[in-house]
């Protein structure tokens, strides 16, 4: 069963580094998200991308972060001059369609992003 | 604020029970629900989602949806120690059906 792919599992970057998180959506998937789980907290929204640029955005997605698609495989989130409460889980998501289709979001296995 | 609210538990039931697993949400207008399965460290696993009013039913896993009390449930039958997890409600939101809202989860024991 096709599956997102992230990379890498767990990141150690000290703070005020960037960061560079990749993820591979499923190939016939068309609308791409991120989302952040902090320890033991909620899953959290951060951007929605289609068509090569973002559709919506959280209040959690300032200036610091960013997201590209360089390629036709590849969907990356950019997160400058990481802060301690960065500090989380990062999971990318893709689905087929968007908006009011209904369709699933389908979650990869994350990336663990430990700021020092 | 949009709010999905779940009881956090942890909810113990033992094999081969009927697990229930309850999620509100707070905004009318939310058209699609998702229930996920997350073990500890792990991605979120779509298990099943529901659009219309009424139960929707896939195999040992049946979702509830009550739009006029914004109410969706998970009943999971014949309880397995492998349904052992947290339990996740995402609703979508209800402008754009873009992203989703996730509740906190509940956290579900299966006892052997």
């Amino acid at each position: 069963e096709p599956e997102v792919t992230q990379t890498p599992s767990h990141q150690v970057t000290q703070m005020g580094q960037e960061v560079i998180l990749r993820c591979v959506p499923i190939s016939n998937h068309l609308y791409f998200y991120w989302y952040r789980q902090i320890l033991g907290q909620k899953v959290e929204f951060l951007v929605s991308f289609y068509n090569n640029e973002i559709s919506e955005k959280s209040e959690i997605f300032d200036d610091q972060f960013s997201v590209e698609r360089p390629d036709g495989s590849n969907f990356t989130l950019k997160i400058r001059s990481t802060k301690l409460e960065d500090s989380a889980m990062y999971f990318c998501a893709s689905s087929q369609e968007g908006g009011w289709s209904n369709q699933p979001q389908h979650f990869g296995d994350g990336t663990r992003l430990s700021i020092l | 604020q949009k709010e999905v609210e779940q009881n956090s538990g942890p909810l113990s039931v033992p094999e081969g029970a009927i697990a229930s697993l309850n999620c509100t949400y707070s905004d009318r207008g939310s058209q699609s629900f998702f229930w996920y399965r997350q073990y500890s460290g792990k991605s979120p696993e779509l298990i099943m989602f529901i659009y219309s009013n009424g139960d929707k039913e896939d195999g040992r896993f049946t979702a509830q949806l009550n739009k006029a009390s914004q109410y969706v449930s998970l009943l999971i039958r014949d309880s397995q120690p492998s349904d052992s997890a947290t339990y996740l409600c995402a609703v979508t939101d209800p402008n754009t059906g873009n992203q989703f809202y996730f509740g906190t989860g509940t956290s579900l024991t299966v006892i052997p």
